[in-house]
Formats: C-alpha cells, structure tokens, sequence
C-alpha cells in the first residue's frame, strides 16, 4: 500500500527566503506526482505536475524534482512572498494509472513580512 | 470554464443525523470523484465515478456512507447516521476523459461538523 509523507509539517520563514518541502513514498511505481496548494477554506489547487519519466517541472518561482528511484520529490519555493502561505500537499498516483491519488499529510507554510 | 461547485459550503449536524452533499463537476468531465479530509490530514479518495458508474469505492464506508451519479453528470454523497468521527471536509474534484485525463480539478469543498 502506497503511503505519502511530508516533512516538515508546518514551517514559518521570513518573506524573501528560499525554501525546500519534501515528500516521500514508499512505491517507486508511480505514474506521476503533483504538487497542490490549498488555502484555508477552499479546494486545492494543482500547482505541478510531473510524470514518472521526468525529473523537475518549473512554474514562476516553483520548481519541483522527482526521484522516483529513492522515492522523493522536493518543492522549491523561491523568494518567498507572504501570499505563499498555504498548504502545501503532494500526491502520487499509482503506476498501473488507476486514478487513485494518495495524498501526503501536507506541509503548512507561513511566509511572515 | 466554470470549475467544481459544491454545496452547501458548510454543514452542522447532531451525531445520529443524516447529511447529503452535492456536487456539480467541470462541465464535459466524465469522472468524478469525493474526498474526506480530516483536519490536519490529506484527503483520502472515498469514490470514483467514470460517467454514472462506481469505478473504485474501496474506502467507503458502505454502512453510513453512499453516494450516486445519475446521468453521469452531478453527484450527491450522503451519510447516515454520522458519527462524531465524519468530521470534515469533502471535497469533490473531476477529471477530463480525453487530454490531461490524469489531472484532478477540485471544488472548495464541504465543511462537516457532527457535534
């Protein structure tokens, strides 16, 4: 059974700061991995995606990695903003492209002014 | 394109009380699927629908929980009796049939409260 964990469960940084969140799976037979973010009250929104064949995607000031070998995906936020506070929630999907998502316990951020 | 509705945005029951919730998804989506997501938690999948049929409902907790697509378009998904525990948010997303058909595109949600 696929299990998605997120590490650190919360994090506060000062606006302006790089920085890094990480997930982690235990089934490298993914068929891909998203990245969400989710605002208090409201739904997720996909930030990234990125297939099992590829090893980054970039948005803007984000750019996420795929390690599927070790089973890890890193998000970088680059230069902070204090409208980047959210949840942060990455989510596998299984190899056989069934579409369940298994999502990680998510990461929540504060980007303080 | 107008995204996932959802409704009602939130909901306060009594324990041993019955609560239905709907969803209306992207137009032209053929699945549809209904999250729970306990507070602190990521959602967990509790059905997938493709068009008016169940495609996986292994986590369902099929003695309170049930829920239908007819016409293959809006969903309800409905709990009796809840229990304390249903406490949550259920959030409703679809996806594509054709193109980005992996992509899950998700409404604001339902927030549950079983007092």
């Amino acid at each position: 059974k696929q299990e998605v964990t997120q590490i650190p469960a919360a994090l506060s940084v000062p606006e302006g700061e790089n920085l890094v969140l990480n997930c982690s799976f235990t089934d490298s037979a993914i068929y891909n991995l998203q990245w969400f973010r989710q605002d208090p009250g409201k739904g997720l929104t996909s930030l990234l995606l990125i297939q099992s064949s590829q090893r980054e995607q970039t948005s803007g000031r984000l750019n996420a990695s795929l390690d599927k070998s070790s089973g890890r995906s890193t998000l970088y936020i680059a230069a902070s903003q204090p409208g980047d506070s959210a949840t942060y929630l990455c989510a596998v999907l299984p190899g056989n492209a069934g579409n369940m998502l298994t999502f990680g316990g998510g990461t929540r951020l504060m980007v303080k002014p | 394109e107008a995204g996932v509705a959802q409704s009602p945005r939130y909901k306060i029951i009594e324990k041993r009380q019955s609560v239905a919730f709907w969803c209306n998804p992207i137009s032209g989506h053929a699945t549809l699927y209904w999250y729970q997501q306990i507070l602190g938690q990521g959602p967990k999948l509790l059905i997938q629908f493709q068009n008016n049929g169940v495609v996986d409902d292994s986590q369902l907790p099929k003695d309170r929980f049930s829920a239908e697509r007819l016409k293959g378009v809006d969903s309800t998904l409905k709990i009796q009796p809840a229990k304390l525990e249903d406490s949550a948010v259920y959030l409703c997303a679809s996806s594509p049939d054709r193109g980005r058909i992996y992509e899950q595109y998700f409404g604001p949600g339902t927030r549950l409260t079983v007092t």
